[in-house]
């Protein structure tokens, strides 16, 4: 069955950074489009970035573009999402979700999260 | 502020049946680009409920339905339980001048009384 595992959240200080990553498995993870979804507290979600099967092309939102990176790593089977120059808004669960084909833009597979907290 | 607005809320009873109405614009739902609906348990991660507007994945059940018009959206849920008290999500697609990109509804608590 597919499992995405996220991991890598915790606290860190305004201005600072955070790796997450997220470990597929129970699909051909080399097929799919893989995007990071996150959620701040009692709110509700919002798209932050999305890279194709071959991670030829990557999109992000205007809210985190030029300070987010998204990547994957094929032969670990595994998605990451590198946070620079991180603000209090930027606190949220993460999730990593699974694209329906390489690049249908909707999710048919979730992880768990993983909570980033911002603050000082 | 989300690009899709919800209702912040709805309820009904056991056995009833409510509907969670997902209004957009002309550069997402009006260019018909399709409108995915997920349930959120609380304390879970977000499940793909309704795709492509009105289909439903394997295991969801057909309590659950979907129709598009426009520029809206629409869910209904029939026989309300007990275990359909949650949040409803509704997700499109938008394509503007200022770039293409996934955009969510608010999210509608819907609760079963």
């Amino acid at each position: 069955q597919v499992q995405l595992v996220e991991s890598g959240g915790g606290v860190v200080q305004p201005g600072g950074s955070l790796t997450l990553s997220c470990a597929a498995s129970g699909f051909s993870f080399s097929n799919y489009g893989m995007h990071w979804v996150r959620q701040a507290p009692g709110q509700g979600l919002e798209w932050v970035a999305f890279i194709r099967f071959d991670g030829s092309d990557k999109y992000y939102a205007d809210s985190v573009k030029g300070r987010f990176t998204i990547s994957r790593d094929t032969s670990r089977k595994t998605l990451y999402l590198q946070m620079n120059s991180l603000r209090p808004e930027d606190t949220a669960v993460y999730y990593c979700a699974k694209d329906v084909l390489d690049s249908n833009w909707y999710f048919d597979y979730w992880g768990q999260g993983t909570l980033v907290t911002v603050s000082s | 502020q989300p690009v899709l607005t919800q209702p912040p809320s709805v309820s009904g009873a056991p056995g009833q049946r409510v509907t969670i109405s997902c209004t957009g614009s002309s550069s997402n739902i009006g260019a018909g680009y399709d409108v995915h609906w997920y349930q959120q348990l609380p304390g879970t991660a977000p499940k793909l409920l309704i795709y492509d507007s009105n289909n439903r994945p394997s295991g969801v059940p057909d309590r659950f339905s979907g129709s598009k018009s426009g520029t809206s959206a629409s869910l209904a849920i029939t026989g309300l339980q007990a275990e359909d008290d949650a949040d409803y999500f509704c997700q499109s697609y938008d394509s503007s001048l200022s770039g293409s990109h996934v955009v969510f509804g608010g999210g509608t608590k819907l609760t079963v009384l």
